[in-house]
């Protein structure tokens, strides 16, 4: 069974508007941490936004936030006020287990976002 | 966030030869690294786990002769692809960790086998 899970292939969204990335997760550990990564055509794995599982508020940083619904296991990330520049690929991915530096990362199959003028 | 340095961004070898992959953390000790393979259109796929100063942790499937991982100190990995054709024509990618901290990536190496 697939442990990330991103339903959308592509999304498109106009300039200006907000747009939800949808991810699921499947886990059976209690600790865990889902990170949402922006690569775009270059290739680099842009950190955008961490939400650890313990976490009780939904993560934000400027115009991304991540919508953790911990029951449903979903980790959303919203973009606000897509820009142009937000075009790329976006995947969701999962570090299970707790502490230490083992930062290994179980990735989604990505969504590739085009945004519109 | 903490900056990792991967080089070269890009390589075009020739089928046999072989291509060294270099992953270093410049500004923070990693004591893990890891090593991802990404084909076109596709996924991040976790090749091998790298500790510093003991062997590394290879995925299932993935042949540890073919990608020799050393990780000689905190700061540095190496991924060299042996023996490399065709096939092995893809998108590597290394992340370090570090104690506490979060995951960061390197910029990635296109290889290109002819």
């Amino acid at each position: 069974a697939q442990k990330i899970t991103q339903t959308q292939p592509g999304m498109f969204v106009q300039e200006k508007e907000a747009v939800t990335l949808d991810c699921t997760y499947d886990t059976s550990d209690q600790s865990y941490g889902l990170f949402w990564y922006k690569q775009p055509s270059s290739g680099e794995m842009i950190f955008l936004i961490y939400q650890g599982s313990y976490d009780e508020q939904n993560a934000t940083e400027g115009r991304y936030s991540l919508n953790f619904q911990k029951a449903r296991k979903s980790a959303n990330l919203v973009i606000s006020a897509s820009q142009l520049g937000d075009s790329a690929m976006y995947f969701c991915a999962m570090r299970e287990g707790w502490g230490g530096s083992n930062y290994k990362l179980t990735f989604g199959k990505g969504t590739l976002l085009t945004v519109n003028p | 966030g903490a900056v990792v340095s991967q080089h070269p961004s890009r390589v075009i070898c020739k089928s046999g030869t072989s291509v060294k992959i270099e992953c270093r953390s410049l500004d923070f000790q990693a004591t893990t690294m890891f090593w991802y393979r990404q084909f076109p259109k596709q996924s991040l796929m976790l090749m091998a786990t790298s500790n510093e100063g003991s062997k590394a942790t290879y995925e299932q499937g993935v042949e540890k002769d073919k990608f020799l991982i050393n990780h000689a100190s905190l700061t540095l990995s190496t991924l060299t692809v042996t023996s490399a054709h065709p096939e092995d024509s893809s998108f590597y990618i290394c992340s370090a960790s570090e104690e506490g901290g979060g995951a960061f990536f390197g910029q990635g190496t296109r290889l290109t086998v002819v």
